[in-house]
């Protein structure tokens, strides 16, 4: 069974403080995909990121980067300089390749709070 | 097109009451998914349509429920005999093959 934890239940920074959100996750697959979420108060789950198991780069896109260690089973999520708008729960996710479904397993989501 | 859709967005119904969601995914994707969500808590997985063929379903989904996907296009997720339990945000996502899940807004659900 695939597990996502994310230990951090809610982080609150003030404006352009650098803020880093963990996750970790167990799975017995060696093809998997994980993924961010950013989940505003509007309940829309907006896609952020997507990485394979195969891909350890870590990825920069603009204010956001992601470091992934499979040593550590570990895809953690980094906002830079962070803005009120980034006020929002994140999830970390985890999908395999199981029977053709490749279900979303979610952890329970960081509340991040940017304050000014 | 401009996304997954799900109607309503908020639903109220007293307890014991049927109540019936719709989600249109994106036109091109063949695969869909419904998700719930409980406060507090990530989505969980309810259930898989590829086409119109429903593939897997969760222990989470008990007889109460039910899940449809005629001719491949738009879903429908029905709830019967509705209780409190059943009060939370039913998330509906679609995908083409497995690449990325696009989600829609969720509807609302409140058993009193």
């Amino acid at each position: 069974a695939q597990k996502v934890t994310q230990a951090q239940t809610e982080i609150s920074v003030v404006e352009k403080e650098d803020v880093t959100l963990d996750c970790v996750y167990e799975t017995r697959d060696t093809t998997y995909y994980l993924f961010w979420y950013k989940q505003p108060p509007s309940g829309e789950l907006v896609f952020l990121i997507r990485r394979n198991s195969f891909d350890e780069q870590n990825e920069i896109s603009g204010r956001y980067s992601w470091n992934f260690q499979k040593s550590t089973s570990s895809f953690n999520f980094t906002i830079t300089a962070s803005q009120v708008v980034d006020s929002a729960v994140y999830f970390c996710a985890l999908s395999v390749q199981d029977g053709t479904a490749s279900k979303l397993t979610f952890g329970t989501g960081t509340r991040l709070q940017v304050t000014l | 097109d401009t996304g997954v859709s799900q109607d309503p967005r908020h639903k109220i119904t007293k307890r014991g009451q049927n109540v019936t969601f719709r989600c249109d995914p994106i036109s091109e994707h063949n695969r869909l998914y419904w998700y719930r969500q409980t406060l507090g808590q990530g989505p969980e997985f309810l259930t898989y349509f590829q086409n119109e063929a429903q593939l897997e379903k969760s222990r989470l989904l008990s007889d109460r429920f039910s899940a449809e996907r005629p001719k491949g296009s738009f879903s429908t997720l029905e709830i019967q005999r509705t209780e409190q339990g059943d009060s939370a945000m039913y998330l509906c996502a679609s995908s083409l093959l497995a690449a990325g899940y696009t989600f829609g807004s969720g509807t609302r659900l409140t058993v009193v």
